[in-house]
């Protein structure tokens, strides 16, 4: 069974410019999760998607941050327009309904803005 | 107050030895209790969950102490492949994991 696969692994984008994140689940999974982690700080949530439905989006840092999940599949999470602080490692995970905290997670994303 | 905090580490045992982390949560509506483990640069992944009663995995032994908001993780007869960050996860909803920062523990030959 094939995991949660991101794309791309390493993104260097300069500020101001426009970034996208894809986070493909595992197949079957209803729930699908974005956490960020930055420099030195822990992993944070940013937000949880029931299918194709934001269930909680709290942890999203402001509305440049922009996150889809159209027909209940794959994921993006866009970033526009990019800013220093953006930069940090961009996990994506997924669970089953069933079994919502065991949540497996993709190898992320490094986004580095300069 | 951070709401999960862990040992800061780093931690450098040599092979065999027993190590112990140590985690507290600061939210007492805390649900479920979790240590992952992330190798460098790779994704976090579940190591085991965390009962009230204790649980045991092999050489791992898992405890939690709803009291003192306190959880702990032990390894025994520490391998060179343990190395890796350990990161204490609790969540108080099914799906929000709330994080430590994590402790890096390197084992040494």
């Amino acid at each position: 069974e094939a995991g949660v696969t991101q794309f791309p692994s390493h993104s260097v984008i300069e500020k101001g410019q426009t970034v996208t994140l894809r986070c493909d689940p595992i197949s079957g999974h209803d729930n699908l999760y974005w956490y960020r982690r930055v420099m030195g700080k822990e992993i944070k949530f940013l937000l949880h998607f029931v299918k194709e439905s934001k269930q909680d989006e709290s942890g999203m840092p402001n509305n440049r941050f922009l996150a889809e999940r159209t027909g209940g599949t794959y994921s993006t999470l866009k970033v526009q327009p990019a800013e220093l602080e953006d930069s940090g490692v961009y996990f994506c995970a997924s669970s089953r309904t069933d079994r919502d905290t065991e949540a497996f997670f993709g190898q992320g994303t490094r986004l580095t803005v300069v | 107050r951070k709401e999960v905090e862990q040992d800061p580490g780093p931690f450098n045992v040599p092979e065999g030895a027993t190590v112990a982390f140590n985690c507290t949560y600061s939210n007492s509506a805390s649900q479920s209790f979790f240590w992952y483990r992330q190798d460098c640069r790779k994704e976090p992944k579940l190591l085991m969950s965390v009962y009230s009663s204790g649980n045991e995995d092999g050489r791992f032994t898992a405890q939690l102490n709803r009291a003192s908001q306190y959880i702990s993780l032990l390894i025994r007869d520490s391998k060179l492949s343990d190395s890796a960050t350990y990161l204490c996860v609790v969540t108080r909803s099914n799906y929000k994991l709330t994080f430590g920062k994590g402790t890096l523990l390197t084992v040494n030959p």
